[in-house]
């Protein structure tokens, strides 16, 4: 258990659907990050949220769109997906300084 | 942002100290040293930070010489379940924002 929960943990979707990816920090952390991980390739960073503003997007397809309503929560919706998208998108927090993450368990996602 | 060269692989066997090394010849004066751990269709964890010279909890030890170039994580009699990725990663410790992940070292433990 690490603080960190997402939801679903795993998803099936079509390349029309629309869905959300949900995560929750328990830990009292000022800072939210997605991350994608596909099949044999390195954690990639795709948003930071910093008490709740947005202060990194490494040139993300607008098909992904991420919103922070508060600190404690971290949403990234879906839409029109391809299925070069499918991977594991993990979440992390963490307290601003510290520079230690913690991830939560990840939700494996599949676009058919 | 410092770029850190890993070994892709290494294999070890039940009960051997595993040393893991990094480089990183651009690491700036602000930079600390942080390693994870990350199982499969799993998120990675922290294992140790380490800033010079050498840093031990009850996971690891982290070796840093004085020219921080390079760094090496020591893992003390592994087990199987120690079978995973271990990413290396060099950045300022407020730069948490700025966390970018290398391709890692996978290690294989035998039995």
């Amino acid at each position: 258990e690490t603080g960190v929960t997402q939801t679903p943990r795993h998803l099936v979707m079509g390349m029309t659907n629309k869905k959300s990816l949900k995560c929750e920090q328990h830990l009292g952390h000022n800072a939210m990050y997605w991350y994608k991980q596909s099949a044999k390739k390195p954690l990639e960073l795709m948003f930071v949220y910093s008490l709740e503003e947005r202060v990194e997007n490494n040139s993300v397809p607008s098909r992904f769109s991420p919103e922070c309503p508060n600190s404690s929560h971290l949403f990234l919706h879906l839409h029109t997906l391809q299925p070069e998208d499918s991977a594991l998108y993990l979440c992390a927090s963490s307290q601003a300084g510290t520079g230690e993450l913690f991830f939560g368990e990840g939700s494996r996602l599949t676009v058919l | 942002l410092a770029k850190t060269t890993q070994p892709i692989s290494m294999d070890s066997y039940e009960g051997q100290e595993v040393n893991i090394t990094c480089s990183h010849n651009n690491i700036a004066t602000n930079d600390y040293i942080t390693w994870y751990q990350q199982f499969p269709s799993q998120g990675p964890r922290f294992i140790i930070q380490g800033y010079k010279t050498k840093v031990t909890n009850e996971v690891a030890s982290l070796f840093i010489p004085a020219d921080r170039k390079s760094s090496t994580l020591s893992l003390p009699r592994v087990s199987l379940s120690d079978t995973a990725v271990y990413y290396c990663l060099v950045g300022d410790a407020t730069g948490g924002f700025k966390t970018i992940f290398g391709a890692g070292t996978r290690l294989f433990v035998k039995a």
